[in-house]
């Protein structure tokens, strides 16, 4: 169960759009649409941001949607502002309950 | 709204146990989800530890599997983790979370040390 590859890091301009990729195997992301995003600022806990591939939760910005193609699932910030500087890191279902993250992306609004 | 809270010591020596116990307010445990725990190390990604459903089924992550337990207390609506034999590898920040596939309310966590 090794981790999902994201990109270290990523920078945008304010009113940009950014995707951070998400890269599994089929035996994660490629099987399961169960793919999810968490936000998270210094010193903070993770927010959710997406799940099951597409879904925002209630209270989240429209700004934040999420895709998925074969094993790579994407997170877009469309319309960057600053505070969406944060790190993002995605996750997958992998099959009897268990989970597992990415490496974690520090998204950098320049 | 679901609150999560982790609790247990901040240093703990090489070769002990780590534990934590995360108190759920705004929700009852026993009343459905599973429960999990999500490790931070310093400047690094989450790592999914365990999670473990009202009636007590559990999963683990596989790497860790042989060191660590999970468990509920629905009496007093908590539910604790316990990783033997730690090593520095496994200072970090542990958060609590509710497992509603995906983790969608979290605890602030707690930042455990392993050192002597």
């Amino acid at each position: 169960q090794s981790a999902l590859t994201q990109p270290s890091s990523l920078s945008g301009s304010p009113g940009q759009s950014i995707t951070i990729s998400c890269t599994g195997t089929n035996n994660d992301v490629g099987d399961y649409d169960f793919v999810s995003w968490y936000q998270q600022h210094p010193g903070k806990a993770p927010k959710l941001v997406i799940f099951d591939v597409t879904k925002r939760p209630s209270g989240v910005s429209s700004r934040f949607s999420g895709s998925k193609s074969g094993n790579t699932a994407s997170l877009t910030i469309s319309g960057l502002q600053p505070e969406d500087e944060a790190d993002y890191h995605c996750s997958s279902y992998t099959g009897s309950s268990t989970w597992v993250f990415g490496g974690g992306t520090r998204l950098t609004v320049l | 709204q679901v609150q999560l809270q982790e609790s247990g010591p901040a240093l703990v020596k090489p070769s002990e146990t780590l534990s934590l116990t995360c108190t759920v307010s705004g929700y009852s445990v026993s009343s459905g989800f599973y429960w999990g725990w999500i490790r931070q190390s310093p400047g690094k990604g989450l790592e999914w530890i365990a999670s473990i459903n009202h009636s007590g089924s559990t999963s683990y992550n596989p790497p860790l599997k042989s060191r660590v337990v999970i468990s509920v207390d629905s009496s007093k609506n908590q539910f604790s983790l316990k990783l033997r034999s730690v090593t520095a590898a496994d200072t970090a920040i542990y958060y609590c979370a509710r497992d509603s596939s995906p983790f969608d309310s979290w605890g602030q966590g707690t930042l455990v040390t392993v050192s002597s």
